[in-house]
């Protein structure tokens, strides 16, 4: 049962141009998204987060939009560079659960010079 | 930012041996700790959530006397995987959880077992 889905497991953007990460979940009692960012072997650290109440939160060149009816969210990133290039990650969460993260199952962009 | 640290980065051990991983948050107290597993190309899947001085929590389907999971302070967490098998090779990153749900992650520790 994936709760949290990330269907586009690649995405390939200019420099320069926007990325567009997408993603969808299944439980309306999510509260609290977060956004991260992965490179190889590494552990994934923080982007930007969205609390449920919000639609939009901006920081920098990272935008996080929520659609709370279709239960979908974006990363949208502008300009991308190419350290931009990683493995992108959404996750859930829902405040009773103790902050228990869900994740989804990541999108790697590749930002080309 | 805060930053979680593990050990050890890697580790190759026999098969039926045990290793144990430390998680420390380094520049916070967490009360709350994650453990997850990574296999190549996945997603992170959360193991159990270690609490400061209570049992973890463990999610359906992870063997609870496989992975012990100990967390005796505010800034430690340990995962022991006992009698390893090769297919419990995989990358394990931890995480401490700050405010909000907010979680920083360690840099992770590659298993791998023979």
């Amino acid at each position: 049962d994936q709760q949290v889905k990330q269907n586009s497991p690649s995405l390939s953007v200019q420099e320069g141009r926007i990325s567009i990460l997408n993603c969808d979940y299944t439980n309306s009692m999510f509260d609290y998204f977060l956004w991260y960012k992965k490179y190889p072997a590494e552990g994934p650290t923080f982007l930007i987060s969205i609390s449920s109440i919000k639609d939009k939160n901006e920081d920098g060149r990272f935008t996080v939009f929520l659609n709370k009816s279709a239960k979908h969210l974006s990363l949208h990133i502008v300009p991308s560079q190419p350290g931009d290039s990683a493995v992108y990650f959404c996750a859930a969460s829902k405040d009773n659960q103790g902050g228990k993260l869900i994740f989804g199952q990541g999108t790697e962009l590749s930002v080309k010079p | 930012g805060a930053v979680v640290s593990q050990h050890p980065s890697r580790v190759i051990c026999k098969s039926g041996t045990s290793v144990k991983i430390e998680c420390r948050s380094l520049d916070f107290q967490a009360t709350t700790m994650f453990w997850y597993r990574q296999f190549p190309k996945q997603s992170l899947m959360l193991m159990a959530t270690s609490n400061e001085g209570s049992k973890a929590t463990y999610e359906q389907g992870v063997e609870k006397d496989k992975f012990l999971i100990n967390h005796a302070s505010l800034t430690l967490s340990t995962l022991t995987v006992t009698s390893a098998h090769p297919e419990d090779s995989s990358f394990y990153i931890c995480s401490a959880r700050g405010s909000l749900a907010h979680q920083y992650f360690g840099p992770g520790t590659r298993l791998t077992v023979t």
